[in-house]
């Protein structure tokens, strides 16, 4: 199975500031990596599909990278509706997995 | 507007079975493959289950191998999920989660399964 090691786990920021969370596969997944933001309480949304495609209606401060098997999400500028817990996935090979996710908290 | 809806979670003993449904709306249902995600309280997202076009392929996590069995009714644009020997580790909010081109596109609200004696 492929593992998505997600960091870090939390975080605290600003709004306005820039913000980065990182994915490393345990092997090769192409270009198959999707982030999710998920509120409590709400049905998780998608953000970023095939490691750089905006989902539709999702703001273009959203962006994703990747370097070999290491997968980014930014957040350029940090808005109030973005506090959340994002999550990565893998869709290259079943059983498809997530990273750990990473809780974006007001600092 | 694409919808869906899940339903059956319920409080249920160890070592029972549940039914979970869900109920699509707005858009092709046929057309589009399917899956079931999970979430244990304080815990993250797990993919438990994947079933295709025409019902053709079905795949499961190694934690519901054997247990849980996903199928689809594309007449009545139906989704489900048959869970049994439940154990007290599967429970969790259970969401019915479309699939667009291998991301998961579009998700319902959940519904919570419990299992505890």
């Amino acid at each position: 199975d492929i593992q998505m090691t997600q960091s870090p786990s939390s975080l605290s920021a600003s709004v306005g500031d820039r913000v980065t969370i990182t994915c490393r596969a345990s092997h090769s997944i192409s270009t198959f990596l999707s982030w999710y933001q998920h509120k409590s309480g709400r049905a998780p949304k998608l953000l970023i599909f095939y490691l750089s495609n905006l989902a539709s209606g999702v703001p273009s401060r959203f962006s994703g990278s990747a370097s070999g098997t290491d997968f980014t999400l930014t957040i350029s500028s940090l808005q109030p509706e973005d506090f959340a817990t994002y999550y990565c996935q893998q869709s290259h090979s079943f059983p498809w997995t997530f990273g750990q996710g990473t809780k974006v908290e007001m600092k | 507007e694409v919808l869906l809806v899940e339903s059956g979670g319920a409080l249920v003993q160890p070592g029972g079975s549940l039914r979970l449904s869900c109920a699509a709306s707005g858009f092709s249902f046929s057309s589009y493959s399917m899956n079931w995600v999970r979430q244990a309280p304080g815990k993250g997202l797990e993919w438990i289950s994947y079933i295709s076009l025409s019902s053709t392929t079905r795949h499961y996590a190694d934690s519901v191998q054997g247990r849980f069995t996903i199928s689809r009714d594309d007449a009545r644009n139906s989704l489900f999920l048959q869970m049994n020997s439940l154990r007290d580790e599967d429970t969790a909010v259970y969401y019915c989660v479309r699939d667009h081109y291998y991301a998961l596109d579009h998700w319902g609200l959940g519904t919570l399964v419990t299992v505890s004696s």
